[in-house]
C-alpha cells in the first residue's frame, strides 16, 4: 500500500531560524505530495503542491522540494515566526481524481 | 465564499444511536471525501465521492454509510454508533480538473463523542 511517513511527531526551534519538516513515501512516486496547516480545533488548510516532475516549489517564507530518488519531500519555514506554531501534513495523491493519503504530521513549535 | 461546512460541530451520542453528519460545499467541486482523525493515527479515508452519483470506500469504511445528495452536499451516517468511532471527523472537497486542481479545501470538523 502507498504510505506516507512523518518522522518526527514533534519539533521545537528558535524565533527566526528555518524549520525543516521532512516527508518520506513508499512504492511508486506519487504524481503529487501536499503540504497543509492544520492548527487545534480546525480542519487541515492547503499550502503547497509539488508535482512529481518538479525539484521545488516556494511561495513567501515556505519551500518545499520534492526528490524521487530518496523518496522524500522537505518542507522549510524560513524566519519561523511563533504564529508558524502549528500541525503540518504531507499528503500523497497519485493524481487529480483520487484521494489523498496523509501522513501523521509534524507539530512544530516556534519558541520566542 | 463559506467553503466546506460540517455540521453539527460537537455530538455526544450513546452507544447504538444513529446519525447523520452533513457537509456542504460552495465551491461547486466535483469531488467530496470524509475523513476520521484520532491521535497518532492521522487523517484516514472514509468514503469519497469523485463525482455526483458515486461513492467509493476507503481505508476505513465499516459502520458508515454516506450519500452524495446533489453535487454539494455529501453526508455521513453511522447507523449504530460504537465508542470505537468516537474520533474527529472532517469533510473535504477538491477539483481535479478546475483550475485549482489537486488543493483541497476541509470543514472544520465534527467532534464526535460516544459513550
Amino acid at each position: 500500500s502507498q504510505k506516507i511517513e512523518q518522522n518526527s511527531e514533534a519539533l521545537n526551534i528558535q524565533e527566526g531560524k528555518t524549520a525543516t519538516l521532512t516527508c518520506n513515501y513508499t512504492n511508486y512516486s506519487p504524481a503529487y505530495l501536499q503540504w497543509y496547516r492544520q492548527d487545534p480545533g480546525r480542519g487541515p488548510v492547503f499550502l503547497l503542491l509539488i508535482r512529481e516532475n518538479e525539484k521545488e516549489k516556494r511561495k513567501e517564507r515556505l519551500k518545499v522540494t520534492f526528490d524521487t530518488t530518496l523518496k522524500q519531500s522537505l518542507f522549510h519555514i524560513t524566519a519561523s515566526q511563533p504564529a508558524d506554531s502549528a500541525t503540518y501534513l504531507c499528503a500523497r495523491s497519485n493524481s487529480g481524481n483520487t484521494p489523498l493519503v496523509f501522513g501523521k504530521g509534524t507539530r512544530l513549535s516556534v519558541i520566542a | 465564499n463559506a467553503g466546506v461546512t460540517q455540521t453539527p460541530k460537537f455530538q455526544v451520542l450513546k452507544t447504538g444511536q444513529s446519525m447523520t453528519l452533513q457537509c456542504a460545499q460552495d465551491m461547486n467541486h466535483n469531488s467530496m471525501y470524509w475523513y476520521r482523525q484520532d491521535p497518532g493515527m492521522g487523517l484516514r479515508l472514509i468514503y469519497y465521492s469523485a463525482s455526483e452519483g458515486t461513492t467509493d470506500k476507503g481505508e476505513v469504511p465499516n459502520g458508515y454509510n454516506v450519500s452524495r445528495l446533489n453535487k454539494r452536499e455529501f453526508s455521513l451516517r453511522l447507523e449504530s454508533a460504537a465508542p470505537s468511532q468516537t474520533s474527529v471527523y472532517f469533510c473535504a472537497s477538491s477539483d481535479p480538473s478546475g483550475t485549482e486542481k489537486g488543493r483541497w479545501h476541509f470543514g472544520d470538523g465534527t467532534r464526535l463523542s460516544i459513550l
